[in-house]
This record gives structure tokens, sequence and C-alpha cells, in this order.
């Protein structure tokens, strides 16, 4: 089946601009993780969602960094004001149900390549 | 505070010899670890878990809560090995959504 999608793959940005960034989960899962993705590092958690409630955004690293998921499915992330320390890769990720007392398998997107000169 | 630590940014190899990938964490609760990988042009999957204690493609890793350690292991290394390895941990917690903490990423590359 199909697997996480996310769109653009590549974007380029201008210092300043507000960037877009969508994530398409597989369907029916009901998780739905941001991570972002420095150069030579590992991801790191951005913020969560369970169906269309964000229940965790302590990653997020400014206000400019916003995130939704209004209907439960797709999710988008959105960065206002781009800054040069904003590039990098963005990976989104679903699991099938809540993973309460129990870590569910987390399936990742090819991840969005965000450049901001 | 969860962290993970991966000492290792590439580890060189020839094929056929072991190969052993550190990693070590800090958690102070009860952690699932896991082992992601990264092949070349491909999106981060699954490599292997703790709490499965099962054997993925040769590999092994073993959780030694002592040592806080979770080094995954493959005794004949294949060329077809060569790939970013991220070592990652999840809190399990009553809370919906653990999400991972994950390792620096150690570059693996089997030599012919």
């Amino acid at each position: 089946g199909a697997g996480v999608s996310q769109s653009p793959r590549y974007k380029v940005a201008k210092r300043g601009q507000d960037v877009a960034l969508r994530c398409d989960p597989i369907s029916g899962h009901v998780s739905l993780f941001w991570y972002q993705q420095a150069l030579g590092q590992g991801p790191e958690f951005l913020t969560y969602f369970q169906n269309e409630a964000q229940l965790d955004k302590s990653g997020l690293p400014s206000d400019r960094f916003f995130a939704e998921r209004p209907e439960g499915s797709v999710s988008t992330l959105k960065i206002q004001r781009t800054q040069q320390e904003d590039s990098a890769v963005y990976l989104c990720a679903s699991s099938p149900r809540t993973g309460r007392n129990i870590q569910e398998t987390q399936y990742f997107g090819p991840g969005t390549r965000l450049l901001v000169l | 505070a969860q962290r993970v630590t991966q000492p290792e940014k590439l580890l060189s190899v020839f094929k056929g010899a072991p190969v052993e990938l550190k990693c070590n964490y800090s958690y102070s609760g009860s952690p699932e670890l896991f082992w992601y990988v990264q092949y070349s042009r491909q999106r981060l999957q699954l490599l292997l878990r703790h709490i499965s204690r099962e054997s993925i493609k040769g590999f092994t890793a073993d959780l030694n809560k002592g040592e806080t350690s979770f080094h995954l292991k493959k005794p004949f290394a294949q060329e077809e090995d060569s790939a970013m390895y991220y070592c990652a941990l999840s809190g399990l917690t009553d809370n919906a959504g653990n999400m991972l903490t994950f390792g620096g990423g150690t570059r693996l590359m089997v030599k012919p």
C-alpha cells in the first residue's frame, strides 16, 4: 500500500519567505509526527497529532513554526519568515494507533529538504 | 530528559568482518529502544526494536540497562549493509504519542 508521502520534496526559499510543507500519512493512521533533521544530525521531534488534536508541540523551535491537521489526516507544517537556520530536512511519520503504553512503529515519509537562502 | 548518543559518525569495515554500532542512552524511566536505517536515496525505516528480540538481516541488538546501551551487532557485514544507522529511544508513558529521540547517526561503510 501507499506509504507516507510528503510534498514538495525540495523547497528553496528566500529568507523571510513563508513556506508550507505537506504530509499525507498512511490512510487510517491516528498518530502523526513531525521531525526536523539538520545536516549531519539525527531527526529531532517537533510536534505530534492524535487525529486532529495537536497534543504535543514542545519541539517547535519558535512561534514561527505552526502545524495543523484539521481533518485528522493530511498535515501541514508552516514556517513563517524563514531564517537560514531553518534549513533542514523535515520528516513526517505516522503510526496506526495512539501508542498509549506501547510504542507503535512509526512509518516515515521521504522528507522535504528546505534550503533558506 | 532523554538522550541518545552514537559516538561514531563513521564506521568502515571490510565485507565479512564483524560490525558493532554503539548506542548509549539516558532516560530515567523504562525506555523502548530502536534501530532505524536509511539506505541511499531511501526513507528512514525501522530495522529492529529491543522489545521484539528478533534478528533482522542478521543484525541483533541487546538492551543492557546496567550500561544503558543498545549496541547493534552483525557477525559478518555485507556490502548491502552500507547505510546510515540511527539509534532511537521512546519513553513508555501513559501519554499518547510517544515521540522518538534519535542519536546523531553512524554511517556504516562496508568495503568489498
